[in-house]
């Protein structure tokens, strides 16, 4: 069965410094999607990076990047210069053609 | 275009009455799928339809249930309401239902069972 693990329930960074959080994932399927998204205290949920499982090159939007073992089925979250409007939940999210699984999320704090 | 609208926002209800919730996605989207998110399980997901027809479930009981018009519009039906029901209930609509596409998701239906 796919599960993803978040775990980390929590963690807090610094304004402006670097912040990794961690994502592991299990399957036995070889075609497939991983995904982090933000919510945010107002609940809407914003997708913030996707990874395609065929690309071994490591996808970048913005501050955000991640780093995407697919051996070691890991998919982390890094978030560079850290902003007030980064602290929110975040999930990591798997996706084959038929389901969608999260993990339980890890909810970032920033310290001004 | 607007985003995926959820109504009602907030919701109370009583053990083993039935609630209906409502979702009406992007323009153009059709596929809609439902979660469930609690604090402890967080986003679970419960089924998707496409074109009217449910193409993926998730584990859930059969009180739940969904339904997705012509238009795309989807509806969520819960029946015999428990207390573990209290959730907030996310709807998500993608454009063409692959894999890959952004999922877009509303701002949610907060349930409340007493």
């Amino acid at each position: 069965a796919q599960t993803v693990t978040q775990s980390q329930p929590e963690m807090s960074v610094q304004e402006a410094e670097t912040v990794t959080l961690s994502c592991t994932y299990d399957t036995s399927e070889s075609d497939y999607y991983l995904f982090w998204y933000k919510q945010p205290p107002s609940r809407q949920m914003i997708l913030v990076i996707r990874q395609e499982a065929y690309k071994q090159q490591n996808a970048t939007e913005n501050r955000f990047s991640v780093n995407f073992q697919k051996a070691a089925k890991s998919f982390s979250l890094k978030i560079s210069d850290s902003q007030l409007g980064d602290a929110a939940m975040y999930f990591c999210a798997y996706r084959s053609q038929s389901q969608f699984y999260f993990g339980t999320g890890t909810s970032l704090t920033v310290i001004p | 275009k607007a985003g995926v609208t959820q109504t009602p926002r907030y919701l109370i209800k009583t053990r083993g009455q039935q609630v209906t919730l409502s979702c009406s996605p992007i323009s153009g989207h059709r596929s809609v799928s439902w979660y469930q998110q609690t604090p402890g399980q967080g986003l679970q997901f419960l089924f998707e339809y496409f074109s009217e027809t449910q193409r993926n479930k998730g584990n859930f009981p059969g009180r739940f249930s969904g339904r997705q018009f012509s238009n795309s519009r989807s509806e969520m039906n819960v029946s015999t309401l428990e207390l573990g029901d209290s959730a907030l209930y996310l709807c998500a609509s993608r454009e063409m239902g692959l894999a890959g596409d952004e999922q877009y998701f509303g701002p949610g239906t907060r349930l409340t069972v007493t």
